[in-house]
C-alpha cells in the first residue's frame, strides 16, 4: 500500500461542475502540498497546509489531521483546469501520490 | 524575481553514459530538492541540498550524485545510465528547509536513455 493514496485516478467533468479530489496518507506529516502538473511537465504549487482550510480563487483545500485525509475542491471548473493534480506530504523529503488526471470539457 | 530554471529541457543518452542536469534556484532560495518522475507515476525524492550540503537522500543508488554551488544552483549527476533512468527530472527550490517554505518547481528535464 502506498503511503499517499489519491482518488480518483482519472476524472472527467463538464465545464462549471464542482470537482473534488481526495488524498489519504498513512505517515505522520508536518505539511501537505497540493500541486498541479500540466502536460509539459512543469509543476505549480497550489497549496501547502498543515491544518484547516485554505482558499485561493476557485480552489479550496482542506485537511483533517486526525483522519489523515485532505481534499482539493475546484468550484465552477473550466477547461483550463485540465491537468494532473498531485498530493504530497512531508517536510524535506516529500512523498507524492500518483496524481489525479482531470479533464474538463466545454 | 526569476523562477526555477532547469537545463537542458530534453536529453537523449545511451546506456552506460553519464549525464549532468542543472537547476537554478529561485532568487533567495537556499534549498534545492531533486525528484525523478517516471511516466504515469508521482515524483520520487532523490536528494535535497541545503546551503551546499546534502540534507537527506531517497532510495537511489550512489551513481545518483549531486552538488550545490555557493549561489545555490544545483547539479544532478547520474553515472552508468540504465534504461530505467528514463524519466522527467524535477528540481524544486524553497526559501529554507523544513515544512514552512512553499516549493517552487522547474519545468523539468526529460531524459531518455536508449
Amino acid at each position: 500500500k502506498n503511503e499517499v493514496e489519491q482518488s480518483p485516478q482519472n476524472l472527467t467533468a463538464q465545464e462549471g461542475e464542482f470537482i473534488t479530489i481526495n488524498c489519504s496518507y498513512s505517515v505522520g506529516i508536518s505539511a501537505l502540498h497540493w500541486l498541479q502538473q500540466h502536460p509539459g511537465g512543469g509543476i505549480v504549487s497550489l497549496f501547502m497546509l498543515s491544518s484547516g482550510k485554505k482558499k485561493h480563487g476557485r480552489l479550496i483545500a482542506t485537511i483533517n489531521i486526525q483522519e489523515k485525509h485532505s481534499s482539493l475542491h475546484i468550484t465552477a471548473s473550466h477547461p483550463r483546469d485540465s491537468a494532473v493534480y498531485i498530493c504530497a506530504v512531508g517536510a524535506d523529503k516529500l512523498i507524492f501520490g500518483t496524481g489525479t488526471r482531470l479533464q474538463v470539457f466545454p | 524575481e526569476t523562477g526555477v530554471t532547469q537545463s537542458p529541457t530534453h536529453l537523449i543518452k545511451t546506456r552506460g553514459q553519464q549525464v549532468t542536469l542543472r537547476c537554478s534556484s529561485q532568487s533567495g532560495h537556499n534549498t534545492v530538492s531533486w525528484y525523478q518522475q517516471a511516466l504515469g507515476q508521482g515524483p520520487q525524492f532523490i536528494f535535497q541540498y541545503y546551503r551546499e550540503e546534502e540534507n537527506g537522500r531517497g532510495n537511489f543508488p550512489p551513481r545518483f550524485s549531486g552538488l550545490q554551488f555557493p549561489n545555490y544552483s544545483s547539479e544532478l549527476n547520474v553515472n552508468a545510465l540504465e534504461l530505467d533512468d528514463s524519466a522527467l527530472y524535477l528540481c524544486a527550490s524553497s526559501l529554507n528547509r523544513g515544512n514552512n517554505s512553499p516549493l517552487h518547481f522547474g519545468n523539468g528535464t526529460r531524459l531518455t536513455v536508449t
